[in-house]
């Protein structure tokens, strides 16, 4: 089960941390994403990260603002965003990979999401 | 990056049809496709993982085909559940990407 939570109003060029909590499976084996979805748009994968935390890349529209990372020992998952656009608005999925590294997996399951609104 | 264009992006159908969408990827992917459906208000759901393989617990009117460029999602015997979004996705490389989605509507 994977409970994200963090998401609420920020203004533009604000920022927002948000996490992920991970229970069922052993977190550190597993990689992990985020995925984002814009009102009433589709699916965008946002960034992943290798299960011990030492791999991870991300989508060029939130390279160099978000950071992702991870502490095992709690099993949970993080997003650190920073220089906030109205773009940005969003609810925010945490989904598990199937494998260690995030190479040729699948997003399963998801977490509930949460949302993040960048406005004035 | 790859391009993943999904066709239709909106179908209209009955219960007890068989519907296919259409998944067409900018470059070869190998088998590296899959999809999912989404219900308003909750998040996606994984349906097929690598073209083909369907997600133990999902039900056995959902497959998937496809290799290379060109994939499909088939649904036999629609149920009323089944009136969702659908969404493809590949992970052959970073940047991940999806299609743009089918909404299926009855």
């Amino acid at each position: 089960q994977l409970l994200a939570s963090g998401g609420s109003l920020v203004q533009p060029g604000g920022s927002l941390r948000l996490s992920c909590t991970a229970s069922g499976f052993t977190f550190s084996s597993y990689a992990m994403s985020w995925v984002r979805q814009a009102p009433g748009k589709g699916l965008e994968w946002v960034s992943s990260m290798s299960g011990g935390g030492g791999s991870e890349d991300y989508a060029d529209s939130v390279r160099g603002r978000f950071a992702i990372s991870r502490d095992n020992s709690k099993s949970t998952l993080y997003l650190q965003m920073n220089s906030l656009r109205a773009e940005d608005t969003a609810t925010y999925y945490c989904a598990k990979d199937p494998n260690k590294y995030p190479n040729y997996g699948w997003f399963d399951p998801w977490g509930q999401g949460t949302l993040v609104t960048v406005s004035s | 990056d790859i391009q993943l264009t999904q066709s239709p992006s909106s179908l209209s159908a009955s219960v007890g049809d068989r519907v296919t969408i259409t998944c067409r990827a900018s470059q070869s992917i190998s088998s590296y496709l899959n999809w999912y459906q989404q219900k308003p208000g909750k998040a996606p759901n994984l349906l097929i993982y690598g073209a083909s393989n369907l997600k133990s617990g999902a039900p056995s009117r959902f497959s998937g085909s496809g290799y290379g460029t060109d994939f499909t999602l088939t649904i036999t015997n629609l149920q009323p559940e089944d009136f969702a979004a659908y969404y493809c996705q590949h992970s052959f490389s970073f940047p991940y990407s999806f299609g743009q989605g089918t909404k299926l509507e009855i």
